[in-house]
């Protein structure tokens, strides 16, 4: 069975501290992504990585660094979490789409970060 | 650009009721259409998808239809469960190899007995 696995279901950090959130998927995907998810504004992109070492930013990258060292590992980085990071992050794989095909993107159950 | 919207929620059924989430998109190029669903606690998993015009996406009793005269693919199921109940996501392929997705803002689906 294909597998999206997250480091931590919930995790409560201070203002101000560095915050590792990990996802690990065993299906040998090139691309990988982080996603927030949050009320009324459904999944937002934060950065995607389509290799190991590349990485490009998404549509709200701003607070966030990532980091993809081996094939399976795709980390996000919150430098100096703030109140306004408190959400629901997602981390998905897929294979690399061709011209006019895309695939679908595996998904993990999630991480709740809430920020104090 | 690319975007996708989808109707408000939430939506309230009693089982067994028609259901129909809608949702349109705006594209450059042919992208590939799919429908997320969320269930209490997960993460998203993909219930069915459409690669081009016409194609009718099927999955566990749910289908939409690749509309590119009316730039819609639609969620329809025929009668609904309580097990139905999750928050429903339309989404947007695009980017080529980076294979990269715009979603929708998710509509929750509330099925009573």
């Amino acid at each position: 069975d294909v597998k999206v696995t997250q480091s931590s279901r919930y995790l409560v950090k201070r203002t101000g501290e560095k915050v590792f959130l990990e996802c690990v998927q065993d299906m040998d995907h090139e691309n990988m992504f982080w996603y927030r998810q949050d009320p009324g504004l459904g999944l937002r992109l934060i950065y995607f990585s389509y290799d190991v070492k590349m990485k490009e930013k998404g549509d709200i990258p701003e607070g966030y660094s990532v980091s993809r060292e081996k094939k399976e590992r795709f980390s996000l980085i919150l430098e100096s979490a703030s109140t306004n990071q408190t959400s629901m992050y997602l981390c998905a794989s897929s294979s690399p789409g061709t011209s006019g095909t895309y695939n679908e993107q595996f998904f993990g159950p999630g991480t709740r970060l809430t920020v104090l | 650009g690319n975007s996708v919207t989808q109707m408000e929620g939430p939506v309230t059924l009693s089982e067994e009721a028609f259901l129909t989430i809608n949702c349109t998109y705006t594209a450059t190029g042919y992208p590939s259409l799919f429908w997320y669903v969320q269930y209490p606690g997960e993460g998203l998993q993909l219930l069915l998808k459409a690669t081009k015009a016409d194609d009718k996406g099927s999955n566990k009793g749910f289908e939409a239809t690749y509309r590119k005269e009316t730039t819609s693919f639609h969620l329809e199921k025929g009668s609904v469960q309580v097990s139905d109940s999750a928050v429903y996501f339309c989404a947007l392929g695009y980017g080529g190899a980076t294979n990269k997705l715009i979603f929708g803002t998710g509509t929750l689906l509330a099925v009573q007995p």
